[in-house]
């Protein structure tokens, strides 16, 4: 079936713009995760989110970090006023439930100039 | 604390070759599972494996094989017989389930770089 998709796969922009990244988890996953990595390193993570419960944010790096989820459906990422810093892949998970192993897209390339 | 320590930045071998990549981790939980994921150069990261602390038999799977030892915190990757399409970065990855928590994130290590030669 199909996996997680994430768009746009690349993404420039200028500093101080705000960017949305899209996440569409697999059908009927109900866990969905978003994480960063930067150049050379490993992922970091940002949120996730389950079901109807509160999201877990204690990976966001700053309050310019922000999520949504309706349901257990797409899941948007936005970076307000962008810095360069933040330039990194951004990679989508999701999970059949909690404690499931996670699946990854192919992430959101973001490049903030 | 929860860590995982890929000490391998990069490996280079010839085709063919036998390569173990090393991954160390740290946590007080008692439960937890233990993850190695594959990125090659496309970018998509691929599960290879979950090991629950609970099961340290030692797992094998065509070429690939996996030896979970809790006694020296370690959940080393081998690859037997190498061959090009190997080649990726490999990642190592620790969640502890800690009870009452709200904590479900994968922590990872840093990678390592493998490069598999003609």
């Amino acid at each position: 079936g199909a996996g997680v998709s994430q768009s746009p796969s690349n993404k420039v922009t200028e500093k101080g713009k705000d960017v949305e990244l899209r996440c569409d988890p697999i059908s009927g996953h109900t866990a969905l995760y978003w994480y960063r990595q930067r150049l050379g390193q490993g992922l970091e993570f940002l949120i996730y989110f389950q079901g109807n419960s509160a999201p877990d944010k204690s990976g966001l790096p700053s309050d310019r970090f922000s999520a949504e989820r309706t349901g257990e459906s797409v899941s948007t990422l936005t970076i307000q006023r962008t810095q360069q810093e933040d330039s990194a892949v951004y990679l989508c998970a999701s999970s059949p439930g909690l404690w499931d192993t996670q699946y990854f897209g192919p992430g959101t390339r973001l490049t903030v100039l | 604390a929860q860590k995982v320590t890929q000490a391998q930045t990069e490996i280079s071998v010839v085709e063919k070759e036998d390569v173990t990549l090393d991954c160390v981790y740290e946590t007080r939980d008692t439960t937890y599972y233990l993850f190695w994921y594959k990125q090659p150069p496309s970018g998509e990261l691929v599960f290879l494996i979950r090991r629950n602390s609970f099961d340290e038999q030692n797992e094998i799977s065509g070429r690939y094989s996996w030896n979970f030892q809790k006694s020296t915190s370690s959940f080393n990757f081998t690859i037997t017989a190498s061959q090009v399409v190997d080649s990726a970065v490999y990642f190592c990855a620790l969640r502890s389930l800690v009870y009452g928590g709200a904590t479900n994130k994968l922590i990872f290590g840093t990678g390592t770089l493998l490069a598999v030669q003609p």
